[in-house]
């Protein structure tokens, strides 16, 4: 069974547009995350979602809204998506926050987003 | 703030050569270190990670050693494989603070 999962595998869209990534884990974890991953390989974390509690917030665009309906499930939803969003989006959870009693994070296999 | 640099890629080896990818990081305490790999097409998996000082993690035939010292965390295999190409990813972590991870290294293993 995958641990963490994430729909779509690939996003293909038109600026302007708003669209949904869904993340879902398995693993009884308390804490969700999301990545995104630059043209470089570079993970810049975007959010964290502790037990529906939003807790990280790095300064992303406030297009980027996460939405967390249980605590198996933190769904990334952007609006009026812009080119510069294109990336690859990761999703990931551990038991508790990263860093508290030093945390593994266990990763999705990521969502390609391109916005034409 | 904490921050985690890795060597610049991309490294390409023939197989059965050494491998050594260095990673250094900054850091207000004392952190957790790990180092993660991506295959092509996956998402990051955790290779191996140390949580103190001269802590060694190992899987799969990589180690690499907590030096406080240097603050480094380099990844090392004595002989590497083609199937051991991806990028890889080295990653701290620190009490109340997110994951910070390094650029990537994309390695190469010709046969």
């Amino acid at each position: 069974d995958t641990a963490v999962s994430q729909t779509p595998k690939y996003l293909v869209t038109q600026m302007g547009n708003d669209k949904s990534i869904k993340c879902e884990q398995n693993l009884g974890h308390d804490t969700m995350y999301w990545y995104k991953q630059d043209s470089k390989k570079f993970l810049k974390i975007m959010f964290s979602y502790n037990n529906k509690e939003l807790i990280i917030n790095e300064t992303v665009p406030n297009r980027f809204s996460p939405k967390s309906p249980d605590k198996a499930h933190l769904n990334l939803h952007i609006n009026s998506l812009e080119l510069g969003d294109s990336a690859v989006y990761f999703c990931a959870s551990s038991q508790r926050l990263a860093g508290v009693g030093q945390e593994t994070q266990y990763f999705g296999p990521g969502t390609r987003l391109l916005v034409l | 703030g904490d921050s985690v640099t890795q060597m610049e890629g991309p490294v390409t080896l023939s197989e059965e050569a050494f491998l050594t990818i260095n990673c250094t990081y900054t850091a207000t305490g004392y952190p957790s270190l790990f180092w993660y790999v991506q295959y092509p097409g996956e998402g990051l998996q955790l290779l191996l990670k140390a949580t103190k000082a001269d802590d060694k993690g190992s899987n799969k035939g990589f180690e690499a050693t907590y030096r406080k010292e240097t603050t480094s965390f380099h990844l090392e295999k004595g002989s590497v494989q083609v199937s051991d190409s991806a990028v890889y990813f080295c990653a701290l972590s620190e009490d109340n603070n997110d994951m910070r991870f390094g650029a990537g290294t994309r390695l190469t293993v010709k046969p």
